[in-house]
């Protein structure tokens, strides 16, 4: 059974672009929350995403938006880069956000 | 609100010692607990939970934990540590029936010494 996918591992981008990070679930799974992770906030929780809907909000910025997909893939788009954006970005994934999360192997984004 | 309180952010044992890693949690409700464990430049793998029932629960690579609701502890333990044991540990607490999201600890780096 594949795991959670997260595409690309890797990102360099300038202060000022937008990114678009994705996330597969794992397959039958229909929730999928997102968490930045950074050496000085630690994991924190972005958003979580059920059923095409956007079921919680962390404390983030309106930069930070997502969507779900009919198949439960998910995106998280980070608009107008800051330098303070860069983090290891985590999907994860769990049957219907009541069960455990499974997560993927992130997205380190770095903004230069 | 709930929140986490991993103490220690870094723990050394010796190859082949007890493992114990601390957690205490605050949550007005009934908590699911939970220890992840992340690798460099990993995601997060899940090493155990408590959701409800048996305070003592068994997870992967020879961990548990047992949930203590009135010391508000899950602590962590492996009776034998492993050179590969050695990684960041985390304990996150969702609360049940309520928003679906994770509160995280800060997490502990254990050393495994040879």
């Amino acid at each position: 059974k594949a795991g959670v996918t997260q595409t690309p591992r890797y990102l360099i981008k300038t202060r000022g672009q937008q990114v678009t990070l994705s996330c597969s679930p794992i397959s039958g799974h229909r929730s999928v929350s997102w968490y930045q992770q950074t050496p000085g906030q630690g994991l924190q929780f972005l958003f979580e995403y059920f059923s095409e809907t956007q079921r919680n909000k962390g404390n983030f910025p309106g930069r930070f938006s997502g969507r779900q997909f009919s198949n439960s893939r998910s995106e998280m788009n980070v608009s107008t880069l800051e330098l303070g954006d860069s983090a290891l970005y985590l999907c994860a994934s769990s049957l219907n956000g009541d069960t455990e999360a499974f997560f993927g192997q992130g997205t380190r984004l770095t903004v230069v | 609100a709930q929140s986490v309180t991993q103490l220690g952010s870094h723990v050394s044992v010796s190859e082949g010692a007890l493992v114990l890693l601390r957690c205490n949690y605050s949550s007005s409700v009934p908590p699911y607990l939970f220890w992840y464990v992340q690798y460099p430049n990993q995601g997060l793998q899940l090493l155990l939970k408590y959701t409800t029932g048996a305070t003592l629960v068994k997870g992967i690579n020879g961990f548990e934990a047992e949930f203590k609701k009135s010391e508000t502890s899950f602590h962590l333990t492996k009776p034998s540590a492993l050179m590969s044991d050695a990684a960041e540990y985390f304990c996150a607490v969702r609360v049940s029936g309520s928003a679906r999201q994770l509160t995280f600890g800060s997490g502990t780096q254990l050393t495994v010494l040879p």
